[in-house]
């Protein structure tokens, strides 16, 4: 069974430009939830979505934003990029969003924001 | 609000145990995991136990459970070379809106 897949792996982008990543769950998950990982701040929680909807959400901007197809695989958007906004995102999967359900991680996207 | 405590780092000989501690404040979690990050990587779960166990072996790996403390070790050993990465503590429960709550991470560095 294939793992959870995250494209593209690294990007670097200009401050205020806008940035699509891609997310594709294990098969059979439908909950798809993303992370931003930083060495100050280590793994912030951004928001996690299931069946289409968005279930929860962490503190973040705006300008970040994501939406989930009806095949489960989701994209996460972040638009008018910051300096700060450089880090790994990780895409995690679960069956559903149940507290027993094991979430597994994608090797994440790499952001650098020049 | 919940939070998750970890040491950032942690240096061990090759060849003797690690321990990796975390403790937690939340009470009613049910579910608690050990991710482990290699460089480049993203996370691989590497265990998890039940609430309603104190301990759980996996070759190599033991995890302790100290539920009136709220404290959960990882002990490797016979800690290797590739046993060098970044190990995240992890809770959960069903009353939170199944949110995971990650601790920040141990750097584990081998000294040879």
């Amino acid at each position: 069974k294939a793992g959870v897949t995250q494209t593209p792996r690294y990007l670097i982008k200009t401050r205020g430009q806008q940035v699509t990543l891609s997310c594709s769950p294990i098969s059979g998950h439908r909950s798809v939830s993303w992370y931003q990982q930083t060495p100050g701040q280590g793994l912030q929680f951004l928001f996690e979505y299931f069946s289409e909807t968005q279930r929860n959400k962490g503190n973040f901007p705006g300008r970040f934003s994501g939406r989930q197809f009806s095949n489960s695989r989701s994209e996460m958007n972040v638009s008018t990029l910051e300096l700060g906004d450089s880090a790994l995102y990780l895409c995690a999967s679960r069956v559903n969003p149940d507290a027993k359900n094991i979430q597994y991680f994608g090797a994440g996207t790499r952001l650098s924001v020049l | 609000g919940e939070d998750v405590e970890q040491s950032l780092f942690l240096s061990v000989r090759e060849g003797d145990s690690s321990v990796i501690n975390c403790t937690y404040t939340d009470s009613s979690s049910t579910y608690l995991y050990w991710y482990k990050q290699e460089p480049g990587a993203g996370l691989q779960l590497l265990t998890y136990i039940f609430s309603n166990m104190d301990m759980k072996q996996d070759q190599r790996l033991t995890v302790l459970l100290n539920k009136k403390d709220k404290h959960l070790s990882l002990r490797i050993a016979d800690t290797q070379t590739g046993d060098s990465a970044i190990y995240f503590c992890a809770e959960s429960n069903g009353n939170r809106d199944d949110k995971i709550i990650f601790g920040k991470g141990t750097r584990l560095h081998i000294l040879p």
